[in-house]
Order: C-alpha cells, then structure tokens, then sequence
C-alpha cells in the first residue's frame, strides 16, 4: 500500500539556517504530494503541493519538488525564522490521503 | 469568522464513559473529515463524510461513530472510552473532488484517565 516517511525531528535551527526535512513515499500510479504545517495549539494548515513528476510547490519561502526518480519530496526553504517553528507533515493522495509522522521543527533566535 | 470550530477544545474523563465531539465547518463544503493525531504526532484519518454518506472508514473500532445531521456538521461520539484513545481529534473539511485542500479545525485534546 501507499506510504509516507519523513525524517525523524525534532530539528532545531539558528535563525536565517537553511531547512531541509526529507520525505519519500512510496505508492501505485501518480499520487498527489503535500507539505502541511501545524502550528502550536493550531490545525493543520495546507503549505505547499505538487501534483506531477517535476512540479514544485512553493509558498511562504519554503519549496518542494516532486521526484519521481527518488519518490521524493523533500521541503526546503533558504532562510528560517522563529515563525517557522511548528511540526511539518508530508502528505500524499492517490485516493484516500496518508500523512507522514511530522517533524517537528524548532527555530532559535 | 471561524471557519472550522470543534468542541470542547480539552476533553477530560474517565475510563468506560462515552462522549461526543462536535465540527462545525461554515465554508459551504459538503465533505468533513477526523483525524486522530497521537503522542507521536501520527495523523491518521478516521472518517470520511461527503453528502451525509461515510466514503472512509480505515479500521476505527466501532465504538467510534461520526454523525452527520448536516453538510455542516460532523460529530465525533466515543463509546467505552479506553485509555489508547487519549490523542488530538481534529476535524476537517472541503469541498467533494478537492481533499488536496482540506481546512482544519484547531483540534480537541482527548484524555481518557
């Protein structure tokens, strides 16, 4: 079946350090793939998606891109802030949704 | 303003009692979601509800029941509570053909003692 593995947190990082937190899935045919944030006391937000091989989703400075030849979609974003603190989640949907376990990330000033 | 509520935001009770959480979604969608999130941060999604039909279901115990009076609204009741249910239940919501855009309420903390 489909699956979602993302690297284990916490994560924690100076501010204006470059984030990367890996995700790589496994499925049937061409799912859909997701980065969703969740905030502290919050739900989960939609941050960024790519739905085929090569998209990039950005927003808010973070970014991702499908790879289909690693299935992976790992996030990134060049500068983090303090804000940026949350637990990030990768997501795919082929049919029904599946999350990754979420990393958690902390920003230090 | 709010665009998903649930209710009550903490939920404390005893081992064997049965409760009920509320959602409440105000964005004219017509399909709403649970997701049980546990100690680990997995987020696992329990229901599915597009139209007042179940569409998911992924292998909740039976003492769970989403209920459904209307398009806006998707209770959660809980029967014989166990201690394994202790997570954050968060509902969510959007529109049919659209999950990749799903909305989020901010969650009801559960803690069965």
């Amino acid at each position: 079946g489909n699956s979602v593995t993302q690297m284990e947190g916490p994560v924690t990082l100076s501010e204006e350090a470059f984030l990367t937190i890996n995700c790589t899935y496994t499925a049937t045919g061409y799912p859909s793939l997701f980065w969703y944030v969740q905030y502290p006391g919050e739900g989960l937000q939609l941050l960024l998606k790519a739905t085929k091989a090569d998209d990039k989703g950005s927003n808010k400075g973070f970014e991702a891109t499908y790879r289909k030849e690693t299935t992976s979609f790992h996030l990134e974003k060049g500068s983090v802030q303090v804000s940026d603190s949350a637990v990030y989640f990768c997501a795919l949907r082929g049919g029904k949704t599946i999350f990754g376990a979420g990393t958690r990330l902390f920003v230090k000033a | 303003d709010t665009a998903v509520s649930q209710t009550p935001k903490y939920l404390v009770t005893q081992m064997g009692n049965d409760k009920s959480i509320k959602c409440e979604q105000n964005l004219g969608h017509d399909t709403m979601y649970w997701y049980k999130q546990d100690s680990k941060k997995f987020l696992k999604i329990m229901f599915s509800y597009n139209n007042k039909e179940l569409i998911i279901n992924e292998t909740v115990p039976n003492r769970f029941s989403p209920k459904s009076p209307d398009k806006a609204h998707l209770n959660l009741h809980i029967n014989s509570l166990e201690l394994g249910d202790s997570a954050v239940y968060f509902c969510a919501s959007s529109l049919a053909g659209r999950t990749d855009t799903q909305y989020f309420g901010p969650g009801t903390r559960l803690t069965v003692l």
